[in-house]
């Protein structure tokens, strides 16, 4: 299957500073990339849609001036959380989507990276 | 808005059959979806079933959909432990946007 890589695996950082969170689909092309957030013991809840070439569409309050995404290849996207604070601290986790063709799939879905953990000290 | 809902808490012996169930609200998903999570790790896609299906089987996977009560369930046969772990299901309209359930923390019992 389509492989979805992240990068850092985890970070720690100091309130006030900012972190960039990798996301990348290493054998297929994803015109489309979300973002997800996980805090502990919960769901994943959808932050926004990243598409390539185009701006982010957020979900309702999710702040887009904190988090900052660029999509700008066909295999990579980024999450940058901008003047973080310790209530930032989560699991941040991509996925891209792919339309059922070049990752071997028979049907559109979306596949995971391996996620961020993100703490603010 | 799109709700999904499952159990949070499932424990299983050894070799016995887990039955994982979730109910959505979302009449138009088209496809539905089942996720594993292990701890620190982030999603893996078991399997999906499109909404005009009433069953798939993958090897130990077994999906049902009750379309009309909006149920879903992931039957796993021989449950081993290897299969502890969060499952979360999820639907979809055209893989636009994923609505997942709460998960549910399967435990195996040796």
């Amino acid at each position: 299957g389509a492989v979805v890589s992240q990068h850092p695996s985890w970070v720690i950082c100091k309130s006030g500073t900012s972190v960039k969170i990798e996301c990348r689909s290493l054998d297929f092309q994803a015109t489309t990339m979300f973002w997800y957030r996980q805090f502990p013991k919960q769901s994943l809840m959808l932050m926004a849609t990243s598409n390539e070439g185009s701006k982010a569409t957020y979900e309702q309050g999710v702040e887009k001036d904190k988090f900052l995404i660029n999509h700008a290849s066909l295999t990579l996207s980024t999450l940058t959380v901008t003047s973080a604070h310790p209530e930032d601290s989560s699991f941040y986790i991509c996925s891209a989507r792919d339309p059922g063709l070049a990752g071997g799939s028979s049907t559109d879905t979306q596949y995971f990276g391996p996620g961020t953990r993100l703490t603010v000290l | 808005g799109e709700d999904v809902e499952q159990s949070l808490f499932l424990s299983v012996r050894e070799g016995d059959s887990s039955v994982i169930n979730c109910t959505y609200t979302d009449s138009s998903s088209t496809y539905l979806y089942w996720y594993k999570q292990e701890p620190g790790a982030g999603l893996q896609l078991l399997t999906y079933i499109f909404s005009n299906m009433d069953m798939k089987q993958d090897q130990r996977l077994t999906v049902l959909l009750n379309k009309k009560d909006k149920h879903l369930s992931l039957r796993i046969a021989d449950t081993q432990t290897g299969d502890s772990a969060i499952y979360f299901c999820a639907e979809g309209f055209g893989n636009e946007k994923l609505t997942f359930g709460t998960g549910t923390r399967l435990t195996i019992i040796p």
